[in-house]
């Protein structure tokens, strides 16, 4: 139940393609959704986040769609640069001021020039 | 602020060395986190602390990995006696109170020959 089941694996696309990676939780008690994003050598960092009362959250190229009731939440880039390959982690928090975060396994993004 | 810092940035010892990897979370944030990343798991939570009280060691893989939090600013895991299935990349991480984003760390690049 404390699972987060992430896909694809890993995922090409060609420069200006919509890659689209894909969460899906079970517990019900998560109430906060990061995405992390991670370049070879460093820590994952924060890209965007969404809380389970709202459906879409934008920033700049990066969207997330939450979808409450199927327990899924999902990552757009729009316009994907070469740039934006990373590996991608989704995450769920639950446990209030003592909480964590639960990571999905990551996905490999490589964007095509 | 120079963010987390962890130290060293590799390490490389053979089994049954005593392995101690060090982490200086940012100032003013009261929750550390100490993760383990491989290509099969993942990004693993080991342990974390609250207020430099361990709340949940439940990751911790066996006897041999230890964690400390003497004060605010400074924390260690580790690893005695290592073994070759250790080798992997620990992160640390901080976060402030109930703000939810994690500050992660560069990482220790760990092999055990």
């Amino acid at each position: 139940q404390q699972q987060v089941k992430q896909s694809p694996q890993s995922l090409i696309v060609q420069k200006g393609g919509i890659p689209i990676i894909n969460c899906a939780y079970e517990n019900t008690a998560f109430d906060y959704f990061p995405w992390y994003q991670q370049f070879p050598g460093k820590g994952p960092a924060l890209l965007i986040a969404i809380r389970p009362d709202v459906s879409e959250k934008k920033e700049g190229r990066f969207t997330i769609s939450f979808n409450k009731s199927a327990k899924q939440f999902s990552l757009h880039i729009m316009d994907s640069q070469p740039g934006d390959s990373a590996t991608y982690f989704c995450a769920a928090y639950y446990g209030g001021s003592q909480g964590n975060l639960i990571f999905g396994k990551g996905t490999k993004l490589s964007v095509k020039p | 602020d120079a963010g987390v810092i962890q130290s060293p940035r590799h390490e490389v010892t053979e089994m049954g060395q005593e392995v101690t990897l060090r982490c200086k979370p940012i100032s003013g944030h009261n929750s550390l986190f100490w993760y383990r990343q491989t290509m099969m798991r993942g990004l693993e939570l080991l342990i974390y602390f609250n207020n430099n009280v361990p709340i949940d060691d439940s990751g911790m893989p066996e006897d041999r990995f230890s964690a400390k939090m003497p004060n605010a600013s400074f924390s260690t895991l580790k690893i005695q006696p290592s073994e070759p299935r250790d080798s992997a990349v620990y992160f640390c991480a901080s976060r402030q109170g109930v703000d939810y984003g994690y500050t992660f760390g560069s990482g220790t690049r760990l092999t055990v020959v």
